[in-house]
């Protein structure tokens, strides 16, 4: 069983949309990455936050923002979009002191943009 | 920059074979770590096995062992005595010490045949 639970699994937006996505941790993992990946490629590092602020980023235009909350829950969110935001959005996360330097994975989201 | 090139878009194998993945990297740091990951139709990023960088000696995780050849910058994935279960994506990935953004291959489909 997966420790990190993302919703929804789909979701179609029309161009110019906002959306938001939804990510729920293990608890006590307070540090958690974004990724987009496309259709036939790896996944891309988006950003990541840490105790509900971010400190690294991807080269991702500002309309990519993320929010984390205490509960170990956060969201990636993502205005005007475009066709090319089309793609899985996975959450990953793991506990920052954790010595297993492999993140924890969700199923994603798979995002359409029509 | 760092890049992981993973030369093998896609490969089959018979159950009970062992097949081996292929994977380069390019950095010029010299602390940090590598991983493959598996994404079976689930969807989600399995972790398969995690090598770091300044140990010599490869990793093993049962089935799964890699040959890491650091001054080649080389990381190639045997996995023995495959498994129908083994069908999936799998992805080569590379993360600094001092950062926790992973990058990925565009990874290997991997089809086990009965």
């Amino acid at each position: 069983e997966t420790g990190v639970t993302q919703s929804p699994t789909h979701l179609i937006k029309t161009r110019g949309q906002q959306v938001t996505l939804r990510c729920s941790s293990q608890s006590g993992h307070n540090t958690v990455s974004w990724y987009q990946q496309a259709l036939g490629q790896g996944p891309q590092f988006i950003f990541q936050y840490y105790r509900e602020e971010e400190n690294g980023r991807g080269n991702f235009p500002p309309r990519f923002s993320g929010l984390q909350f205490p509960n170990y829950s956060s969201e990636l969110n993502v205005n005007a979009l475009e066709l090319d935001d089309s793609a899985l959005y996975l959450c990953a996360s793991r506990a920052r002191d954790s010595l297993n330097y492999g993140y924890t994975f969700g199923s994603g989201t798979r995002l359409t943009v029509v | 920059a760092q890049t992981v090139t993973q030369s093998q878009p896609e490969m089959s194998v018979q159950e009970a074979e062992t097949v081996t993945l292929s994977c380069t990297y390019d950095t010029s740091e010299n602390n940090y770590y590598l991983f493959w990951y598996k994404q079976p139709p689930s969807r989600q990023m399995i972790l398969v096995i995690r090598q770091e960088a300044y140990k010599q000696q490869n990793a093993t995780e049962n089935r799964f062992s890699v040959n890491f050849q650091k001054a080649a910058k080389s990381f190639s994935l045997k996995i023995s005595d495959s498994q129908l279960g083994d069908t999936a994506m799998y992805f080569c990935a590379f993360r600094m010490n001092r950062d926790d953004k992973i990058i990925f291959g565009k990874g290997t489909r991997l089809h086990i045949l009965p």
